[in-house]
């Protein structure tokens, strides 16, 4: 099993242009998270998808923040226009539900997208 | 939300074991504590969880306090690649929100060759 496979691997974009990070998850897994980590914040959830519906989506930080995910092998998180106060790692995430519920499902991450914006 | 508080950061020797704490005295009955480790530059790894008994596996054991107020991950002979931040986490498995998994800011092992 490859694991979750986040691309690309390092981004670095001016201020105002489009960013698009792109997730693979398990395959097999039922649930994608998205999470930002930076120094200040630690690690926070932006969104998360059940069946590839999105279920709570309270930690995207503004409107300029969306994702999708057409199918269960594949997600976006897009930034458009991004901002240098969006640098971060972003980290994509998938777990197993068991029922319809993932509660003790252990997470499992990908390495990451180190984005700067400047 | 139940909150966790651990040392920011410790020290071990390498091949000696490792005593990593976690406070977690707002506890709800249907919290169940997991542990997470982060090596540098990679994402966060699962290692454990537990709800009231001691758990083991490949990776660690899970000391849980019989109030359940504290925990102790346990590492039992440290080596350089267990270098890493470690995070204490509650999920109640009761409640709608237990995906938006609290990391805080954890405890920065370092292991000394």
């Amino acid at each position: 099993d490859a694991g979750v496979i986040q691309s690309p691997r390092h981004e670095v974009t001016e201020m105002g242009q489009e960013v698009t990070l792109r997730c693979k998850p398990i395959s097999g897994h039922d649930y994608l998270f998205w999470y930002r980590q930076t120094m200040m914040r630690g690690l926070e959830l932006l969104i998360y998808f059940n069946n590839n519906v999105p279920i709570d989506d309270s930690g995207m930080p503004e409107d300029r923040f969306s994702a999708k995910m057409p199918n269960a092998s594949f997600s976006t998180l897009k930034i458009q226009p991004s901002e240098p106060r969006d640098s971060a790692v972003y980290f994509c995430a998938s777990s197993l539900g068991t029922g319809g519920r993932s509660y003790n499902s252990p997470l499992h991450f990908g390495n990451g997208t180190r984005l700067t914006v400047t | 939300d139940a909150k966790t508080t651990q040392p920011n950061s410790m020290e071990s020797n390498e091949e000696e074991p490792v005593h990593l704490p976690c406070n977690h005295s707002t506890i709800s009955g249907t919290d169940y504590i997991h542990w997470y480790r982060q090596l540098p530059s990679q994402g966060p790894e699962y290692v454990i969880h537990g709800l009231t008994s001691n758990v083991n596996n490949r990776m660690a054991s899970l000391a849980i306090a019989e109030d359940r107020k504290s925990s102790t991950l346990i590492l039992h002979r440290a080596t350089l690649r267990d270098a890493a931040v470690y995070y204490c986490i509650l999920r109640d498995v009761y409640r709608s929100g237990a995906n938006n998994l609290f990391f805080g800011t954890g405890t920065r092992l370092t292991v000394i060759p």
